[in-house]
Formats: C-alpha cells, sequence, structure tokens
C-alpha cells in the first residue's frame, strides 16, 4: 500500500546534538512538507519542497534544515540552534495544488 | 493573513447522537479545504476534501459542506459512535498567502460516550 513512512516515532535529543526525522513516501507525490505540531497549535510550517533539489522556508524554518536528493524522500535535521525543539513532527505530500495532503504517523522528539 | 477557526475546541456527545462541527476562515479567496481526524499521538488522517468549486462532499456517516462566501464549512457526522473520538481538524488552502498556502485551525476534540 502507499503510504508516508516516518521514522523513529520516538526521539530523545540532548542539548546541543543535531538530529534527523527521516520522511519516505512511496505515492510518487511531487511535493512534501515539514509541520510542527504544539499543543493548543495548529500545525506550523516548517520546510516544503515543491520538486527534486528544491525547498523553500515555511514560516518557522529557523533551527531546521532539509534536502530533497530524491523524490520519496524528504529528510529534517533538528539543529542545535533550535532552542525549542520538543514537539511533535509531522510530514505530508501531495500531488499538486488540486490535490489534498497525506500525512505520516509523525515523530516526537523530546530534549533530555 | 489567512486565519482559521474551530470552535468549540471540545465537544463530548453520547453515542448515536448526529452531531456537527465548525470550521470558520477570515480570506474567502480558498483553493481548497480538507477535513482530517487525528488520535491522540498519530498523524493526521484525511476525512474529506472539498474543492473551492464545491459545495459539499459525502463519504459514509460523514459530510463535508463549504460556504466560500461566508468563510464557514461544517462537518457533519451522523450516529456518532466510541470510535469517532478523536481531534478533527480542518485546513484550508490559499487565501492572502497565496494559493498553495495551508493554514490550519487548532481543531475540535470529539467523546463520543457509549
Amino acid at each position: 500500500d502507499g503510504g508516508i513512512t516516518q521514522s523513529p516515532k520516538y526521539l530523545f535529543r540532548k542539548e546541543g546534538q543535531n538530529v534527523t526525522l527521516s520522511c519516505e513516501q512511496n505515492l510518487n507525490h511531487d511535493a512534501m512538507y515539514w509541520y510542527r505540531q504544539d499543543p493548543g497549535q495548529g500545525l506550523r510550517l516548517i520546510y516544503y519542497s515543491q520538486i527534486v533539489n528544491d525547498f523553500q522556508k515555511g514560516d518557522i524554518a529557523e533551527g531546521y534544515s532539509v534536502s530533497r536528493e530524491k523524490k520519496e524522500s524528504f529528510p529534517l535535521t533538528v539543529t542545535s540552534a533550535q532552542k525549542n525543539p520538543t514537539a511533535f513532527y509531522l510530514c505530508a505530500s501531495s500531488t499538486g495544488p488540486d490535490d489534498g495532503y497525506t500525512f505520516g504517523s509523525g515523530t516526537r522528539l523530546t530534549v533530555v | 493573513k489567512q486565519e482559521v477557526t474551530q470552535i468549540p475546541a471540545a465537544l463530548s456527545v453520547p453515542e448515536g447522537e448526529n452531531l456537527v462541527l465548525n470550521c470558520s476562515f477570515t480570506d474567502s479567496a480558498i483553493y481548497n479545504l480538507q477535513w482530517f481526524r487525528q488520535d491522540p499521538g498519530k498523524g493526521l488522517t484525511s476525512l474529506l476534501l472539498i474543492q473551492s468549486s464545491q459545495r459539499e462532499q459525502t463519504s459514509g456517516r460523514l459530510n463535508a459542506s463549504l460556504d466560500k462566501s461566508s468563510g464557514r464549512s461544517t462537518l457533519y457526522i451522523a450516529a456518532s459512535q466510541p470510535g469517532d473520538s478523536a481531534t478533527y481538524l480542518c485546513a484550508v488552502k490559499g487565501g492572502s498567502g497565496g494559493y498553495q498556502k495551508v493554514t490550519f485551525g487548532t481543531g475540535t476534540k470529539l467523546q463520543v460516550i457509549p
């Protein structure tokens, strides 16, 4: 079955450490997105990519980085510059402007 | 800037009741609107997608309507079941932020009591 796979499900980060969240899709979707979800807030866009080797900053890109070397993969790195990284991270994809989003199951990141 | 509001934030109903969840948006120049459900600790599952040219979409016990002129969408759930307990979010694509910009509401947490 087609879908989006996020890994790991849970991730713990020490202070000053960079961590990478994986997002893989087999839906043949061109566009991919990373969102952050905090309690009581709507989803906030971190980065998005509409085509391989191209990506744009979203509303809260500071302290995060991404790459899009393959159509299927859109990993997110949470760097030490992100001061409040504890959150639930969601990856999504879509085929184009007429299409809605398909989401992965999320990664919960906690700073220890 | 597009703003999306979902009221109430939480709702508790007895099993079998028909219910309506509301989603309001400030900029009517939208491209589409999507309803999702989210179970605790899980990702978002798409329920219905309504394009701007459509007035409603139906899937099983779910019916979503869209009124762009008034900036509102409703999700109607018929004969609610305990398995419907989840948080329901609406997402609006388009508005002043550009046609690709998607804005999410903060959700309505639904509890269906057996």
